[in-house]
């Protein structure tokens, strides 16, 4: 296991409404990265945090948002959610500024939009 | 900007028999290149990694790779797989060395038959 925790594990949200997702990052890492995988694809770079602000996003609209606490965790939150954001929405973890290490991913949060 | 193809979708191979993932990728700079498994209904788990130093990269479960920098490929091999190594396995490329934003290729699901 690799010490990056994703919850919920599950969840279906319907079509219009807003989500969030959480993630626990390893530690003594601080920066998060979140990707979407939809079914059957690699997973697509949302947005990466560290120290608490956005550090680089992917091409993804302003519906998906984050935050980073503190403690180095996250949320990504996805508003006016529609049908196509069903995927698995993974957390990575790692610790910046430092050579050779590498991201640890999470579990990741199985979200189905109806 | 960089980009990742995995040229086969789907790899079928009778156990024990060797077994060679293909990877090429596109960057306009030096990149960090990555192999990931995904085991069903589980998250990312890292095989293996090229920063820099030797060409040919060692990873676990017995798997190896190649970078191939006139070719911008790293494949991905095994001598003598097992049904163990049924997964999907994504190639990856980064421009940052703690690998926190990356670039994935849309996976290679590899079957093996006993």
């Amino acid at each position: 296991e690799t010490g990056v925790t994703q919850s919920p594990t599950h969840l279906i949200k319907t079509r219009g409404q807003q989500v969030t997702l959480r993630c626990s990052s390893q530690s003594g890492h601080n920066t998060v990265s979140w990707y979407q995988q939809a079914l059957g694809q690699g997973p697509q770079f949302i947005f990466q945090y560290y120290r608490e602000e956005e550090n680089g996003r992917g091409n993804f609209p302003p519906r998906f948002s984050g935050l980073q606490f503190p403690n180095y965790s996250s949320e990504l939150n996805v508003n006016a959610l529609e049908l196509d954001d069903s995927a698995l929405y993974l957390c990575a973890s790692s610790l910046a500024g430092v050579s050779a290490t590498e991201a640890f991913f999470g579990q990741g949060t199985r979200l189905t939009v109806v | 900007a960089q980009s990742v193809t995995q040229l086969d979708s789907q790899v079928p191979v009778f156990e024990e028999a060797p077994v060679e993932l293909r990877c090429n990728y596109s960057s306009s700079v030096s990149v960090y290149l990555f192999w990931y498994v995904q085991y069903p209904n589980q998250g990312l788990q890292l095989l293996l990694k090229y920063l820099s130093g030797s060409t040919l990269v060692k990873g676990i479960n017995g798997f190896e790779a190649e970078f191939n920098k006139s070719q911008t490929s790293f494949h991905l091999r095994k001598p003598s797989v097992h049904i163990s190594d049924t997964a999907e396995y994504f190639c990856a490329v980064s421009e940052d060395s703690s690998a926190s934003k990356i670039i994935f290729g849309s996976g290679t699901r590899l079957s093996i038959r006993p």
